[in-house]
This record gives structure tokens, sequence and C-alpha cells, in this order.
């Protein structure tokens, strides 16, 4: 079935410092991935549509300076939050759409900003 | 107007019974398709089952299968001999438009405790 592989599954940054996190699919090439974040016990927000070889699509409030996207590849996308602070403290996931999968979603990626 | 309703924030049922998961939905597009995931404790999303507008029959995925009415626009997700195991959080969730759009919306989600 179709994989997508998400990492680091969980990290711990200084405020004031950037993270990357990674989104591969393994077994199909997406051309649109979805990054969600989901703060506890809530549902999952979308923040961006990232698309292969363009500017990502943001949702209405996200910033697009704090949340940089790129979709350089068709099988990589990464989510770089810039100048992290404790509020960003939050499980974000990516997804991928593969014909007659549904949707695929990553493993989750856990920040913690102290 | 929210675009996905779960209504039940929190689920028990007995282990080897079955469970019924409420959802409903709105879109005013004829076309569009509505899924189910579960999130375990571990944070990972799984795609369960999956509902186009135009499909004639319910969908079925194994012990899933999805109650669809479209007149009443719910999509009630069914488990069927609940295990241990699926003690998780459940999200309703609905794409619009084509097939390619891709975006979904998804529901607050409904936390399912199995008891043995």
């Amino acid at each position: 079935g179709a994989v997508v592989s998400q990492h680091p599954s969980w990290v711990i940054c200084k405020s004031g410092t950037s993270v990357k996190i990674e989104c591969r699919s393994l077994d199909f090439q997406a051309t649109t991935m979805f990054w969600y974040r989901q703060f506890p016990k809530q549902s999952l927000m979308l923040m961006a549509t990232s698309n292969e070889g363009s500017k990502a699509t943001y949702e209405q409030g996200v910033e697009k300076d704090k949340f940089l996207i790129n979709h350089a590849s068709l099988t990589l996308s990464t989510l770089t939050v810039t100048s992290a602070h404790p509020e960003d403290s939050s499980f974000y996931i990516c997804s991928a759409r593969r014909q007659s999968y549904g949707y695929t979603f990553g493993s989750g990626t856990r920040l913690t900003v102290v | 107007a929210q675009k996905i309703t779960q209504t039940q924030p929190g689920m028990f049922v007995q282990e080897k019974e079955a469970v019924t998961l409420d959802c409903t939905y709105d879109t005013s597009d004829p076309s569009y398709g509505l899924f189910w995931y579960k999130q375990p404790s571990s944070g990972e999303m799984i795609f369960l089952i999956y509902q186009g507008s135009y499909d004639q029959q319910n969908a079925t995925e194994g012990r899933y299968s999805l109650n669809f009415q479209k007149a009443r626009k719910s999509a009630n997700l069914v488990i069927s001999a609940s295990q241990l195991g699926d003690s998780a959080m459940y999200f309703c969730a609905m794409r619009e438009g084509r097939a390619n759009a891709g975006k979904s919306t998804f529901g607050d989600g409904t936390t399912l405790t199995v008891k043995p």
C-alpha cells in the first residue's frame, strides 16, 4: 500500500531556532501533499497544501513566512517552522493522496519548543 | 456552519459488540468523498474507509462499514465485533469537488473506548 514517511517523529528545540520536518512518499509520486496541525485531543487543522514545483497554498491565518513549505520533488515535501516559539509546540502531520488508496498520512511529528 | 459534524466526543463499547460512530456533513457540491480515519494514541492517522458521493452501495472494508445516507447527509461508521485495539480517536472527513482537488475537512473526532 501507499506509504508516507515523516521525519522526525519528535523534536525538542529551543525558542528562536528553526525546525525542518520531512514528508516522503515512499512508493508513489505525490504532486500534492498536505500539512496539518493538531492540538491535543482536537481535530486536524489544515495548514497548507504543498504543490510540487510551485508555491504552497496556505490556509487563512497561517503565516507563510513562519511555516515554510518546499515541495521540490514528487516524493518530498518539507515544512520548516522558523523562529519557533513555545506556542508552535504541536503535533504536525502530513498527508498525500494516491489514487485508489485515499489519503495516506505520515506518522506525525511532535514538536516541543522550550 | 461546520462542514463535518461528529456529535459524539466519546463512546464506549463492550468488546465483541458493534458500535456506530456518527458523522453528518454539509455541502452543496454534488461531487464529494467521505473518509474515516483512526488515530491511536501514537498519533498516526490510519485510513479506514472511503465513500464517494456517486457510489451506489455502502462501502465496506473488513469489520468497517459506512452507513451512507445521502438524503440525510450522514456517513456513519459501523465497527463490527469490536476489539480492544479499536480504542482510538476516529475522524470523519470530507473532500469536496473533483477527485484531484485534494483538500479535506475533518470533524472534531470521536474517542472510542473498547471495554474488555
